[in-house]
């Protein structure tokens, strides 16, 4: 089955730039999806397609996607985007096509 | 805009069965697929299995396929899903939500369901 793979934990500043990868092999002819989780709260989608925003999600959060790694980038951030983040990608090959990395923690310093 | 709410939390014995619900709102609720994702404690995301109101068909993740049961309920706008033969490894908060195509588009904000003896 199809993996996916995110580092446990990315620590950033305040107003600078955030990058959580996701890793999988040949990632770049997939479309990948991420998800913001904050304890207590229904998790998030903030890039859908790669690179595409809903409605509501600010333009200083992005995603890129090539290769083998797929990008979350947060621009300037803030002590609010401090969450898990998950990446997604659909497989059908897989037994359960909706197919997670295990997860980014970032934290605001 | 689609809003799902769940059921409270649950503690259940080693053993026994939950059936988890989310009711949704604000959307045509046959016209959507509910999907159930679980997150373990230190664990990342899990796809359960989901439901097609509209035609009432389930289909779940073979890692779940003998415990789980989905069903939905179109008269009340309402999603369910049971697990039974619970085990200690089935503590976790279990999320319904709505699929656009290949992405979870709406989320419930979770149930805890917490199996100890």
């Amino acid at each position: 089955s199809y993996e996916l793979t995110q580092p446990p934990s990315v620590s950033v500043a305040p107003g600078q730039t955030a990058r959580i990868p996701c890793g999988g092999n040949n990632i770049g002819t997939k479309s990948v999806h991420w998800y913001q989780l904050k304890p207590g709260q229904a998790p998030l989608l903030v890039v859908y397609d790669d690179s595409d925003r809903p409605s509501g999600i600010p333009e200083r959060i992005s995603g890129s996607n090539s290769g083998n790694t797929a990008t979350l980038t947060i621009n300037r951030v803030e002590a609010g985007d401090e969450a898990d983040y998950y990446c997604q990608v659909w497989d059908f090959s897989s037994d359960h096509p909706w197919v997670f990395g295990g997860g980014t923690k970032l934290t605001v310093l | 805009q689609v809003q799902l709410v769940q059921s409270g939390a649950e503690v259940k014995k080693p053993g026994s069965s939950v059936k988890v619900s989310c009711k949704a709102s604000g959307g045509t609720f046959s016209s959507y697929t509910i999907n159930w994702v679980r997150q373990a404690p230190g664990q990342g995301l899990e796809w359960m299995g989901r439901i097609i109101p509209t035609v009432g068909v389930a289909n779940y993740a073979q890692n779940f396929q003998e415990r789980v049961t989905i069903t939905a309920d179109k008269s009340t706008s309402t999603a369910y899903m049971e697990l039974s033969s619970l085990r200690s490894g089935d503590t976790a908060v279990y999320y319904c939500a709505t699929n656009r195509g290949r992405y979870f588009n709406y989320w419930g904000q979770g149930t805890l369901v917490t199996v100890s003896s």
